[in-house]
Parts: structure tokens; sequence; C-alpha cells
């Protein structure tokens, strides 16, 4: 099984619409969240971090599921330039000896077309 | 601009040749990385220094050797290039020392070709 499991899309959705994408994480003892966002032949850049009690950003919202080790974003209002890919990001341990070791999904892409 | 920055932004060269890339970040940040990007777009952690220490060294091919002259700087060097180094490597930093919600800021990447 993947550290971190996204499906890959694509998804194509008209401008508006709402998405919503999923992760996975297999490391159960995981304290940090993440979503990133790359464009195309870009470096990922963070989009917002993810809590248990459910987050939101503008159009954007992500939750955590503990339980289910399953992360979530909802886009709302879909504009063009969303068209992107979403990088679901965990960092595994939220301790000293974190050191940073983020673990990336695949990425889903979104294209989002008038 | 305060950023992270990389060169070169392309690199094409024969296999068994040695090449660096360099990365560079203003923003006062400790602790530096870099990451490989392969042909499917998976994303993974090579390396990691914080205050020019290393302090992560995933599984990589000992071709490979960043070095950190100072905590602004983590240059990567690769010797006796192959073909499955072609890749994107991208150079990120973050301010403490990458545990929690430290935040990593990503450079624009060194796209490897390797013929």
């Amino acid at each position: 099984r993947k550290e971190v499991e996204q499906d890959p899309g694509p998804f194509n959705v008209p401008e508006g619409a709402t998405v919503a994408f999923n992760c996975t994480y297999s490391n159960s003892a995981s304290q940090s969240f993440f979503w990133y966002r790359q464009d195309c032949r870009k470096e990922p850049k963070l989009l917002m971090s993810v809590y248990s009690s459910g987050n939101e950003d503008g159009r954007f919202t992500a939750q955590l599921n503990r339980a289910s080790q399953y992360i979530s974003l909802l886009i709302r209002d879909s504009k063009l330039s969303d068209s992107a890919t979403y990088l679901c990001v965990v960092n595994p341990d939220a301790g000293g000896t974190s050191y940073g070791k983020l673990t990336f999904g695949q990425g889903t892409i979104l294209t989002v077309h008038p | 601009d305060t950023a992270v920055s990389q060169t070169p932004k392309y690199l094409v060269t024969q296999m068994g040749n040695d090449k660096s890339i360099k990365c560079e970040q203003n923003l006062g940040h400790d602790t530096m990385y870099w990451y490989k990007q392969d042909s499917k777009k998976f994303l993974k952690i090579m390396f990691s220094y914080n205050n020019k220490e290393l302090i992560i060294n995933e599984t990589v091919p000992n071709r490979f050797s960043p070095k950190s002259p100072d905590k602004a700087h983590l240059n990567l060097h690769i010797n006796s290039l192959e073909l499955g180094d072609s890749a994107v490597y991208f150079c990120a930093s973050s301010p403490g020392q990458g545990a929690g919600e430290d935040t990593q800021y990503f450079g624009p990447g060194t796209r490897l070709t390797v013929l």
C-alpha cells in the first residue's frame, strides 16, 4: 500500500462546479497534513494545512478524519485558474524528530473548463 | 525577490557525466531540502540540511552528494549520471526543522535529462 494514495483523476469540471478530492494515508502516527497545488511544469505551493476540526479558506475546505486516515479537499465555485494538480501531503511525525519528511501523494489533476 | 532559486533550470547531459545543481534561499530559513520528481510525478525527498548539518539522507545512490556551504545554500552534485536520473529536482526550504506544520517553500525546479 502506498503511504499516501490519491485518485489521480483527471477531473474535468465546468466553471462554477463543486469538486472534491480524497486522499488516504497509511501511517496512523502521522500528525500534520497539507494540500499543495502544482501547476504544469512549476513547483508545488502550499494551498492549506488540514486540521481535525476542518478548515476553510475562501472557496477551499479541507477535512481530516484520523480514524479513517482520510483527508479531503473541497473546491466550491471552480474557476479556470483552479486547473492544476492537487497534492495530498503528510508529515509523519510532529515531534522534534520529524525532520520534514513530507510524503507526497501522486496528485489529482483538475481541469476546469469554460 | 525573496525566494528559493535554483540553477540551472534545464540540464541536458550525456550518461556518465558529472553535474551540479545549485540552490539558494534568501528567506532566512534554517532547513533546506532536495526532492526528486520522476516521470510518474511522485515527489520524493532525497536530503535535508539544517544549519549546514545533514539530517535526512534517504535511500539515494551515493553518486548523489549534497553540500551545504552555509545555511542559505544547498547544492547537489551527481556523479556518473545514468538514464534513470532524468527527472525534475526541486530544492525547498523551511523556517524550522521540518517538524509539524513547518511550511516548505519550493524552488522552480531543475529539469535534468540524461541522454
